[in-house]
Parts: structure tokens; sequence; C-alpha cells
């Protein structure tokens, strides 16, 4: 693994179901995002945490929920998913201390029906 | 709801040309000014990261401004080339971490 893998790249799924997204990092960055793209609205943030055992609310939580038992996975959970979680879903890291990047995964593209 | 903005949402140049776009963002609880540059079907890549009023920062014919004071940046392009057609993204984070993005200023260089 080099960077940040998510999984799946794509899933259909109906509406009522679960669904997990999987997000791993291999460069022991503290701090771990997870956006979604929508047209004009670009990328808001889900949920965050800036260490292992901790998260918080982002822009949109709603219907989210994420857990961060370690420092290299931190996998995002919709309970019962709605058509509007329609969207690309990215994953993304970043390392302790003010000047360092972001870095982006792959995206995951979800369809709700 | 916290507003990052971004102009001009899109803009075409001619290869050559040098061009600017502008994020605007608030500038209470100010961490970090990021931006990014995301071509299509690839995910967002870091440009730079800007925390100092009065910053610049360059890499090749890229570089930014930052000031915190007024709440905005400047990105520059100089000499356009068609491979430096993207969206430019700016990110606001503060100081707990979080990060708002811009929507974007979507640049298209004609050859």
């Amino acid at each position: 693994i080099a960077g940040i893998t998510q999984a799946p790249t794509s899933q259909i799924l109906a509406a009522g179901r679960r669904m997990t997204l999987r997000c791993t990092q291999d460069m022991r960055h503290n701090a771990m995002y997870w956006y979604r793209q929508d047209l004009g609205l670009g990328l808001r943030l889900i949920h965050y945490s800036n260490t292992a055992g901790t998260t918080g609310k982002g822009e949109v939580p709603d219907g989210y929920s994420v857990s961060r038992a370690n420092t290299d996975d931190f996998p995002l959970t919709l309970a019962s998913a709605v058509p509007s979680q329609t969207s690309v879903y990215f994953c993304a890291s970043k390392g302790s201390g003010r000047n360092n990047e972001q870095f982006f995964g792959p995206g995951t593209r979800l369809t709700v029906l | 709801i916290l507003n990052v903005e971004q102009s001009p949402q899109s803009l075409h140049v001619q290869e050559g040309d040098s061009t600017n776009f502008t994020c605007s963002f608030p500038s209470s609880n100010f961490y970090a000014l990021h931006w990014y540059r995301w071509e299509t079907a690839k995910s967002p890549e870091a440009l730079f990261v800007m925390t100092l009023n009065g910053d610049e920062k360059k890499k090749g014919r890229i570089s930014a401004t930052l000031n915190t004071k007024e709440g905005y940046s400047y990105l520059y392009i100089k000499g356009s080339q068609p491979e430096d057609s993207a969206t430019y993204l700016c990110a606001y984070r503060n100081t707990g971490n979080q990060f708002y993005f811009g929507t974007g200023t979507s640049l298209t260089v004609i050859p």
C-alpha cells in the first residue's frame, strides 16, 4: 500500500441498506477526513479525526458515523442509506504540523437508489 | 455556515497567457490556507499550504500569496500551458483542524 486507499471504488446501494466505506493510509498521519463531493457544492467535510481514538463532526455529519480505532483506518458508515447520500466520497489524511499537506484517496462513487 | 469563496467560477485563457484566481475566507480562527489542483477523474493534489500573513509560495510557474488580515489568497499561473487545465481549489483550515473548501475555479487553457 502506498498513500491512501479507499474501497470500494464504486457501489450501487438500495435505500435503507447499511454501508461502510473503507479508508486506509500507510503514512502514519494523525489526522484523517471524510468529504463528499457534489456538483456545485464542492467538497464538504463529513467527519474528521485528529488522532486515533478521537472523532469530530464536520459540516454535513447527519446520516454518517465514523470510528478511529487505530492510526491507519478511518471507516465511514451510512447506517440507513438515503438517495441524497448519492455522491463521490473522498478520504484524506494529513500529518501533524501546521504546514503539512493533506493527501486524498482516489474516491468512492456511491449511488443510493 | 462558513463561507470560502472562489472567483471566477471558470476561466478560459490562451496558451501563454498569465492568469490569477481569488480565494476569500474568514479571518477568524484562521490556521492555514491550502491550494489544490484537481484534474477530472483524479483526486485533489496539494499545491501550497500557507500559514503566515504575507506568505508567498512558488512552484514552477504557479505562485500564491496570502493576506490573513483581510481574508484572501491569490493563485497566479504564469505562461499558462494546456496541461494547467484543471480545477483549482482552496481550503480554509481553522484552529480545530477542520477544512472548508471553496467550489473551485475551473481553468481551461486553449492551445
